[in-house]
């Protein structure tokens, strides 16, 4: 079984701050994790993505993610915040082991809030 | 934006109602997904399709009815709705052998509300 948590619901900071929006998993085998981000009223927008390789995986609109697997943990960051970046915030999982099923399994989201 | 569209935008329907909602991808994909998205809850999938072929059903009740005429095209009917089956309904579609490591790419959902 795969699962997925999100131990934030909302994540307030301040214009040009650092972010961080946390996220931690659990498969059996080993992962493919996902991160989306959601606008009001709008569907999910896939930032980025982990799949093997370099830890740190860079993605859209300058956001990047450290996948830490002895913490079992894929955070999300941004070096400088922007107020455009406040949105709701989706960390997923699917495990290499569960073969032949497409689904992902999602958090349960973070709101990011950022203050001008 | 994402080639991913979904129709109505917004849906207003009584318990008795019947009605479909529909969703088109222009991505070439060969899967395509509905998802449930209620307030304070996770997503939940409801159905997996791969080349027109239902590969997933999360236990969905039957008053939920998929049909997947073609890899571009799905359609969720439904019939006889609970108000506690207002929600934001999400589509997205992927490419790929089903190996995992595909993205999937979301519609803008449709918004139910059942009275």
């Amino acid at each position: 079984a795969q699962s997925v948590a999100q131990p934030e619901d909302q994540v307030n900071v301040a214009e040009g701050n650092p972010l961080t929006v946390k996220c931690t998993y659990s498969v059996s085998g080993n992962p493919y994790l996902f991160w989306y981000v959601q606008y009001p009223n709008r569907g999910l927008q896939f930032l980025l993505k982990y799949i093997t390789g370099d830890n740190l995986v860079k993605g859209s609109y300058g956001f990047e993610a450290e996948f830490n697997k002895s913490q079992t943990s894929f955070h999300l960051k941004k070096p400088s915040a922007l107020v455009s970046d406040s949105a709701l915030y989706f960390c997923a999982v699917r495990d290499w082991a569960d073969t032949g099923r497409r689904a992902l399994t999602f958090g349960s989201g973070t709101r990011l809030q950022v203050q001008p | 934006e994402t080639g991913v569209t979904q129709t109505p935008r917004h849906l207003v329907m009584g318990m008795t109602n019947k009605k479909s909602l529909k969703c088109e991808q222009h991505l070439g994909h060969n899967a395509m997904y509905w998802y449930k998205q209620s307030a304070k809850k996770p997503l939940e999938l409801m159905f997996v399709y791969n080349f027109k072929e239902q590969t997933e059903n999360n236990s969905v009740p039957s008053r939920f009815s998929p049909e997947c005429p073609n890899s571009s095209h799905l359609f969720l009917h439904l019939h006889t709705l609970q108000p506690e089956d207002s929600a934001l309904y999400l589509c997205a579609s992927s490419q790929g052998a089903g190996t995992g490591e595909e993205t999937q790419y979301f519609g803008p959902g449709t918004r139910l509300l059942v009275l």
